[in-house]
């Protein structure tokens, strides 16, 4: 059973344009959701997080929306550029293992130039 | 500061053979994570150690896997008789205690598998 799914499985956005990403969840017990972004023989890097007591949180050209009430929480990337090409995954995890992580799926976004 | 270093980076084994993986974890981390990812998916949790503990399992395989973080040296995650399936990458973090916050957990380049 696969704890958060994570939509699409791959993205093409144009220089410029804005790459969205979604993710959904099930257990109400998770209270914080990470986004890493992955590079081809890397290993995952935390972009952005967040916690269930704001909606959104903004770090330059990222945005992570939350709803609480339907569980669901999606990466806004504004003026998508080529070097942002690479592989999304949404996360969560729960307080009293908070160091446990549940990974999507990832999302291969394709940036052209 | 080197980050975390996992070891080695690729590695080739025939079915039945034993496979160690190492991770070395940031320079004042004393909590180890492994994680494995097979082809197109997310990573999926294994085994959270501290120094000489296992703290949660639940991930793990329960027959061939086997992982320790010793007092002194690297977290060695070692899968015994590896069979095709265990074919992935295999992902170490590491984070100082009580890192809430998430921005020190930090994962290693990882050790991409394949078994022949």
């Amino acid at each position: 059973q696969q704890q958060v799914k994570q939509s699409p499985q791959s993205l093409i956005v144009q220089k410029g344009g804005i790459s969205i990403i979604n993710c959904a969840y099930e257990n109400t017990a998770f209270d914080y959701f990470p986004w890493y972004q992955q590079f081809p023989g890397k290993g995952p890097a935390l972009l952005i997080a967040i916690r269930p007591d704001v909606s959104e949180k903004k770090e330059g050209r990222f945005t992570i929306s939350f709803n609480k009430s339907a569980k669901q929480f999606s990466l806004h990337i504004m003026d998508s550029q080529p070097g942002d090409s690479a592989t999304y995954f949404c996360a969560a995890s729960r307080g009293s293992n908070f160091n446990k992580f549940y990974f999507g799926s990832g999302t291969k976004l394709n940036v052209k130039p | 500061n080197a980050g975390v270093m996992q070891n080695p980076r690729h590695l080739v084994r025939r079915r039945g053979q034993e496979a160690r993986l190492r991770c070395s974890p940031m320079k004042g981390h004393s909590h180890v994570y492994w994680y494995r990812q097979l082809p197109e998916e997310g990573l999926k949790f294994m085994v959270y150690l501290q120094k000489e503990n296992i703290i949660d399992e639940s991930g793990m395989p329960k027959e061939r896997f086997s992982a320790e973080f010793p007092k002194e040296g690297p977290s060695i995650l070692r899968i015994q008789q590896v069979v095709r399936g265990d074919s992935a990458a295999y992902f170490c973090a590491s984070s100082p205690p009580l890192d809430r916050g998430g921005y020190g957990y930090t994962f290693g380049s990882g050790t991409r598998l394949t078994v022949v």
